[in-house]
């Protein structure tokens, strides 16, 4: 059961124009949510994050949106740069469970061309 | 800002040994942390979560037999993959979050490539 799916398995933009890198969840307890960048062989580097409480959070050229009510978040990258050609992962966490544990989606591979 | 270390980068071992990986948090206290493995072309999936002091949580279909995970210290923690067979062979890689930083995000090593033989 996939709880955090990344319906696309890769992504294919030009050098300056917008990236936008989808995830749907399917846990209602789910409330924090993170995107994370990975290079092959590396483990993942944190991106960005949003709570629940909001529908919006922005970092430089990065920023995630969040819609509740359709389970589904967003990631936007503007504008994209051939360093930002990686995977994406987005990933969940139920902040009130004791672990705080996240569970991921499948991944994006974004990649920017020159 | 946190870091997490992750030890070998890289192993290669023959069926039925066993191999240590070390996990390590260099600038803060990890009462908890997480170990994940990722094959080819597939998402993180979540195995433990390795508790300081305590058993580690195992998650469903993980064999806690087989995947020894020891978090003797706040700053490591270790995952023993025992009697190994060619099927482990994995991408392994473990993360925590400082405790001490308001919404610290879960921090990751590099990962180890295991591969079996």
């Amino acid at each position: 059961d996939q709880q955090v799916k990344q319906n696309s398995p890769s992504l294919s933009v030009q050098e300056g124009r917008i990236s936008i890198l989808n995830c749907d969840y399917t846990n209602s307890m789910f409330d924090y949510f993170l995107w994370y960048k990975k290079y092959p062989a590396e483990g993942p580097t944190f991106l960005i994050s949003i709570s629940s409480i909001k529908d919006k959070n922005e970092d430089g050229r990065f920023t995630v949106f969040l819609n509740k009510s359709a389970k589904h978040l967003s990631l936007h990258i503007v504008p994209s740069q051939p360093g930002d050609s990686a995977v994406y992962f987005c990933a969940a966490s139920a902040r009130g469970g004791a672990t705080n544990k996240l569970i991921f989606g499948t991944g994006t591979l974004l990649a920017v061309q020159p | 800002g946190a870091v997490v270390s992750q030890h070998p980068s890289r192993v290669i071992c023959k069926s039925g040994t066993s191999v240590k990986i070390e996990c390590r948090s260099l600038d803060f206290q990890a009462t908890t942390m997480f170990w994940y493995r990722q094959f080819p072309k597939q998402s993180l999936m979540l195995m433990a979560t390795s508790n300081e002091g305590s058993k580690a949580t195992y998650e469903q279909g993980v064999e806690k037999d087989k995947f020894l995970i020891n978090h003797a210290s706040l700053t490591l923690s270790t995952l023993t993959v025992t009697s190994a067979h060619p099927e482990d062979s994995s991408f392994y890689i473990c993360s925590a979050r400082d405790p001490g930083t308001r919404n610290s995000p879960l921090h990751f090593g590099n990962g180890t490539r295991l591969t079996v033989t």
